[in-house]
């Protein structure tokens, strides 16, 4: 089975400021990974697709980097809104979720 | 407008059974593959199977094999997750979620709003 971690856990930042969160994968996903956001009683929304691939109607403030085993997602200029849990998921074999990123008010 | 509703969720005791409906609007339902995707009180996201478009292939979490049976009817837009023998670990609010491209090597692009299933004597 392919293992994700993703760090930090959790990550305290303000209003306007750039964020980065990691994820690893246990071995190899080439570019087969997906972002997502979640916020309290709502089901996640997908961000970005294929590792760097931003979905329709995510603002620009978000991307996505790496390949093989690291990848990485940023948030510049963090808006109140992006205050939320952030997910990685490969999809190269089965579907493999990372433990979560909660990105907290500083 | 393309949804995914969740229903069938409610408390149940260990050892019984519970059958999870997922009714999908607004997409061509039969040429998507389908997923479930649970997440206990508090805890991450865990998937927990998914349904070709066809309804051929199956594949589940090793967590779940034997216990659940994923299923869906086209004709009716609806996808199932028959959960027999649960068990206290089962309890999470359950997600059916769709597969972007339609096939498997892809994120999850629709989300319903979830259903609660708790397990407990």
């Amino acid at each position: 089975d392919i293992q994700m971690t993703q760090s930090p856990s959790t990550l305290s930042a303000s209003v306007g400021d750039r964020v980065t969160i990691t994820c690893r994968a246990s071995q190899s996903i080439t570019n087969w990974l997906a972002w997502y956001q979640q916020k309290p009683g709502k089901a996640p929304k997908l961000l970005i697709s294929k590792a760097s691939s931003l979905e329709n109607g995510v603002p620009s403030r978000f991307s996505g980097s790496g390949s093989g085993t690291e990848f990485t997602l940023s948030i510049r200029n963090l808006q109140p809104e992006d205050f939320a849990t952030y997910y990685c998921q490969q999809y190269n074999s089965y579907w493999t979720f990372g433990q979560g990123t909660k990105v907290e008010i500083k | 407008q393309v949804h995914l509703v969740e229903s069938g969720g409610g408390v149940v005791q260990p050892g019984t059974s519970l059958r999870l409906s997922c009714a999908a609007s607004g997409f061509t339902f039969s040429t998507y593959a389908i997923h479930w995707v649970r997440q206990a009180p508090g805890k991450g996201l865990e998937w927990v199977a998914v349904i070709s478009y066809d309804g051929i292939n199956k594949y589940y979490a090793d967590s779940v094999r034997g216990r659940f049976t994923i299923s869906r009817d086209n004709s009716k837009n609806t996808l199932y997750m028959q959960m027999n023998t649960v068990r206290p670990e089962d309890t999470a609010v359950y997600y059916c979620a769709r597969g972007k491209s339609g096939g498997y090597r892809d994120g999850f692009d629709i989300w319903g709003q979830g259903t609660m299933v708790t397990v407990s004597s």
